[in-house]
């Protein structure tokens, strides 16, 4: 079953404008989330994460928005450069006493320059 | 600052056969994690290894072991290799926090390819 969802496999936006990636967990045991950005040959690249207890983080041009209720969360891109093409993974942990994370499949953003 | 290391880069074997695959963490850190990513699929979490033991494991089966040795580094050996294993393995490696998600970072992963 999957824990984490991303329901978007593919985002092409123009460069310059805002890049909008969502993801959806079922589990209510998480608390910490994490985007990772994945070029082809490479591993996942930490971009940013959130905790449970704040529903806004923002690290330049990246802002991570966080909806317990609606278990959801978003990765904002603005403005979107064409070297953020890339798969873009959410990932989840935050079970007692264990760090491993649940991921997404990954959605494909594509930046039209 | 060394980032995650994997070795070998790319693996190719038969169904049958044994595999070891090798993980050295980022400096600073004593957690490793390994993951399993299949095609068109986010990784899945194997296993974790903190102070040379599994920490926390998920869905798979025996034929799926390691070991993390007193420098931290770390091995993911599978056996009687089926067609099925082929993916990229990844490792990752983080600092041991309690109980709460700290970042984990990636190594480039090692491509398995069993025929």
């Amino acid at each position: 079953d999957q824990q984490v969802k991303q329901n978007s496999p593919s985002l092409s936006v123009q460069e310059g404008r805002i890049s909008i990636l969502n993801c959806d967990y079922t589990n209510s045991m998480f608390d910490y989330f994490l985007w990772y950005k994945k070029y082809p040959a490479e591993g996942p690249t930490f971009l940013i994460s959130i905790s449970s207890i704040k529903d806004k983080n923002e690290d330049g041009r990246f802002t991570v928005f966080l909806n317990k209720s609606a278990k959801h969360l978003s990765l904002h891109i603005v403005p979107s450069q064409p070297g953020d093409s890339a798969v873009y993974f959410c990932a989840a942990s935050g079970q007692t006493g264990a760090n491993n994370l649940f991921f997404g499949t990954g959605t494909r953003l594509t930046v039209i320059p | 600052d060394a980032g995650v290391t994997q070795s070998p880069t790319h693996l190719i074997k038969t169904r049958g056969q044994q595999v070891t695959l090798r993980c050295s963490p980022k400096s600073g850190h004593d957690t490793v994690s390994w993951y399993q990513q299949a095609l068109g699929q986010g990784p899945q979490f194997i296993f974790q290894y903190y102070e040379e033991e599994e920490r926390q494991r998920g869905n798979f089966p025996d034929r799926f072991s390691g070991h993390q040795f007193p420098n931290y580094s770390s091995e993911l050996n599978v056996n009687a290799l089926l067609l099925g294993d082929s993916a990229l393995y990844l490792c990752a490696s983080s600092l041991w926090v309690s109980g709460r998600g700290d970042t984990q970072y990636f190594g480039p992963g090692t491509r398995l390819t069993v025929l």
